[in-house]
């Protein structure tokens, strides 16, 4: 599974749009983009996933470039209970299902 | 979305002892989960996959002999943790697919944070 680029942390407004990017310079044709989110001490949320296509859902949008090479996604009215770290990560859509976490990037929504 | 549940969602135990964690999938059957851990302020580490009626397989650095896993249905997968060390303290997490062959998402258990005296 091709390999994620994240920034380790982000600002963000209370109410005002949290735009995460991620890079992914050597996705293949046939890995989607994943996103999760962990609050503190629980386990991962999932957020949206994509092939190609911008993906939208009551939780984020997911933009991704025409190349693929990079995503961002976006949480249109962050509050403060989406403080959380949020994780990018493409694999290929296979029976096999695994997920492989980079360091992602610690989100912190200020009042 | 699809429930996963795990238990205990706290354990403490004595040095030499074993624990085991249930993962169990509320609402879907899942022919695949996965055990991955946890140590303060880093990324999730995958340790394995369980597989129901089959062997579960170890990611590279991983003593199977150290965690046990088992996945005799399609709704629970256990691991225990073979005589435990402080070493061994750390969050334990799970998860499994609701559909295989697809691009279905991965749903997480709350996790299992195990401390060893």
């Amino acid at each position: 599974d091709a390999k994620t680029t994240q920034p380790p942390s982000m600002d963000c407004a209370e109410g005002r749009a949290a735009n995460l990017p991620c890079n992914h310079s050597t996705i293949s044709g046939n890995e989607y983009v994943y996103w999760y989110r962990q609050i503190h001490s629980q386990g991962p949320q999932y957020i949206i996933h994509g092939l190609k296509n911008n993906e939208t859902n009551e939780m984020a949008s997911l933009i991704i470039t025409e190349d693929r090479k990079s995503s961002t996604l976006i949480l249109p009215h962050a509050t403060l209970r989406d403080t959380a770290v949020y994780y990018c990560i493409v694999r290929v859509a296979s029976n096999t299902g695994k997920l492989i976490f980079g360091q992602g990037t610690t989100l912190q929504v200020k009042p | 979305g699809a429930v996963v549940s795990q238990h205990p969602s706290r354990v403490i135990c004595k040095s030499g002892t074993s624990v085991k964690i249930e993962c169990r999938s509320l609402d879907f059957q899942a022919t695949t989960m996965f055990w991955y851990r946890q140590f303060p302020k880093k990324s999730l580490m995958l340790m394995a996959t369980s597989n129901e009626g089959s062997k579960a397989t170890y990611e590279q650095g991983v003593e199977k002999d150290k965690f046990l896993i088992n996945h005799a249905s399609l709704t629970l997968s256990t691991l225990t943790v073979t005589s435990a060390h402080p070493e061994d303290s750390s969050f334990y997490i799970c998860s499994a697919r609701t559909a295989s062959g697809s691009s279905g998402e991965l749903f997480f258990g709350e996790g299992s944070r195990l401390t060893v005296l």
